[in-house]
């Protein structure tokens, strides 16, 4: 049971270029997202899913986009990176429980330098 | 929307003291969930603590406790008799009442460092 993985760890690109990240989880769940995390902030909600086939936006959605074409993966994509999007990029599940949330796994996120 | 504010960038404590982060919040909910996270230099995100706003009685995990003030939009942490693996950045965290579907809001951080 591998839980929250994410592919690449590391990744350097240029402005302008374009590049996707993965996320994979085998805990079945249901619920998808996607944060980013920059020094000094904490984590910021970019884009989530709350099933197969469906997206939403977040706090923070411009210049991403995303795919929840399996229950499993959900990809973010960067179409023409800005040095801005220089973060880290945290991906997590969780499931919906009657009477309240469960709790969100993390993957151990993908740090991405924008130059 | 909701917002999650740490007043506290950094805090320094000696081994086995005892520390507590606070943190505050602001929304229009009467019910939601509160968090607080880990986050060690190893960069993964640790679930410590989660509090529901409907019950009353403070949550409690080990040598980690919460003292949760509806009213007053207050969430604190506190860890008793801290260890060197205490050290980390520890982040207050909101949900709302849609079983996460939209998931988490978070403050900035308070850097904990556990002095030997």
């Amino acid at each position: 049971n591998a839980g929250v993985t994410q592919t690449p760890k590391f990744r350097v690109l240029k402005t302008g270029q374009s590049m996707t990240l993965l996320c994979a989880q085998d805990m079945n769940h249901e619920y998808m997202y996607w944060y980013r995390q920059d020094p000094g902030m904490g984590l910021r909600l970019i884009h989530y899913s709350v099933g197969e086939g469906t997206t939403a936006k977040g706090e923070v959605p411009d210049g991403y986009n995303v795919s929840r074409l399996k229950k499993q993966n959900f990809l973010l994509g960067l179409e023409s990176a800005a040095p801005s999007q220089t973060s880290v990029y945290f991906c997590a599940s969780s499931s919906p429980l009657a009477g309240g949330p469960d709790e969100q796994f993390f993957g151990p996120g993908t740090r991405l330098t924008v130059l | 929307a909701q917002t999650v504010t740490q007043s506290q960038p950094e805090m320094s404590v000696q081994e086995a003291e005892t520390v507590t982060l606070s943190c505050t919040y602001d929304t229009s909910e009467s019910n939601y969930y509160l968090f607080w996270y880990k986050q060690p230099p190893s960069r993964q995100m640790i679930l410590v603590i989660r509090q529901e706003a409907y019950k009353q009685q403070n949550a409690t995990e080990n040598r980690f406790s919460v003292n949760f003030q509806k009213a007053a939009k207050s969430f604190s942490l506190k860890i008793s008799d801290s260890q060197l693996g205490d050290t980390a950045m520890y982040f207050c965290a909101f949900m709302k009442p849609r079983g996460g579907a939209d998931g988490l809001t978070f403050g900035k951080g308070t850097h904990l460092i556990i002095q030997p």
